[in-house]
C-alpha cells in the first residue's frame, strides 16, 4: 500500500526567503505525483503535476522535482510571499485503466512571516 | 474555477439518520470522487465513478454508499450516521484526459452529534 509522508507539519518562514517543502513515498510505481495548495475552509487547488518520466515542472516561482528511485519530492518556492501561506499537499497518483486514483499526504501547514 | 459545487456546505446532524451529500459538475467529466479530510489523516477516497451508474468503493467506504444517475451529480450517503463520520467532505472531478489533475469542490463540513 502507498503510502505518503510529509514532513515538517508546520513551518514558518521570513517572507522573501526561499524554501523547500518535503514529500515522501513508499512505492516508486506511481503514474504521477501532484502538488495542491490549500486554503483555510477551502478546497484543494492543483498546483503542479509531474508524470513519472519527468523530474521537474516549474511554474512561476514554484518548482517540483521528482526523484523515484529515492520515493522523493520536493516543492521548491522561490521569494516566499505572505500569500503563500497555505497547508501544501502532495498527492501520489496510480493509473489503473485510465483511472487515477490519488493517495494523499497530511500535509505541511506553511506560514508566511510579513 | 472548475464548475463544480456542493450542497450543503454545512451540516449538523443527530447519530442514525440518513445523510444525502451532493455534488454537482458542469464540465461534463468522466471522473468523479468523494474524499473526507480529518486531522492527521489527511485526504482519504471513500467512493469514486468512472461514468454514470459506475462506481466502485475506495479506501474508507465503510458505512458510505453513493449513486450517479447523471453524469453531472454525484450523491454520498450516510446511511446511519456515526459520529466517527464528522468530518469535511470534499469532491472532486477529472476528465478522461491521461495525467490530468483532479479539481476540487469547495468542500461539506459535517458534524454528527
Amino acid at each position: 500500500k502507498q503510502e505518503v509522508t510529509q514532513i515538517p507539519a508546520a513551518l514558518s518562514v521570513p517572507e522573501g526567503e526561499n524554501l523547500v517543502l518535503n514529500c515522501s513515498f513508499t512505492d516508486s510505481a506511481i503514474y504521477n505525483l501532484q502538488w495542491f495548495r490549500q486554503d483555510p475552509g477551502k478546497g484543494l487547488t492543483s498546483l503542479l503535476l509531474i508524470q513519472s518520466s519527468q523530474r521537474e515542472q516549474t511554474s512561476g516561482r514554484l518548482n517540483a522535482s521528482l526523484d523515484k528511485s529515492s520515493g522523493r519530492s520536493t516543492l521548491y518556492i522561490a521569494a516566499s510571499q505572505p500569500g503563500d501561506s497555505a497547508t501544501y499537499l502532495c498527492a501520489i497518483a496510480l493509473s489503473n485503466f485510465g483511472n487515477e486514483k490519488l493517495t494523499f499526504g497530511t500535509g505541511t501547514r506553511l506560514t508566511i512571516i510579513p | 474555477d472548475a464548475g463544480i459545487t456542493q450542497s450543503p456546505r454545512h451540516k449538523v446532524t443527530e447519530t442514525g439518520t440518513p445523510v444525502t451529500l451532493r455534488c454537482h459538475q458542469t464540465e461534463n467529466h468522466r471522473y468523479m470522487y468523494w474524499y473526507r479530510q480529518d486531522p492527521g489523516h489527511g485526504l482519504r477516497l471513500i467512493h469514486y465513478s468512472y461514468g454514470v451508474k459506475d462506481t466502485d468503493k475506495g479506501e474508507v467506504s465503510d458505512g458510505y454508499s453513493v449513486s450517479r444517475s447523471k453524469t453531472e451529480d454525484f450523491l454520498l450517503t450516510l446511511e446511519s450516521a456515526t459520529s466517527s463520520q464528522t468530518s469535511v467532505y470534499f469532491c472532486a472531478i477529472r476528465s478522461d484526459r491521461r495525467q490530468e489533475t483532479q479539481y476540487f469542490g469547495p468542500g461539506t463540513r459535517l458534524l454528527v452529534l
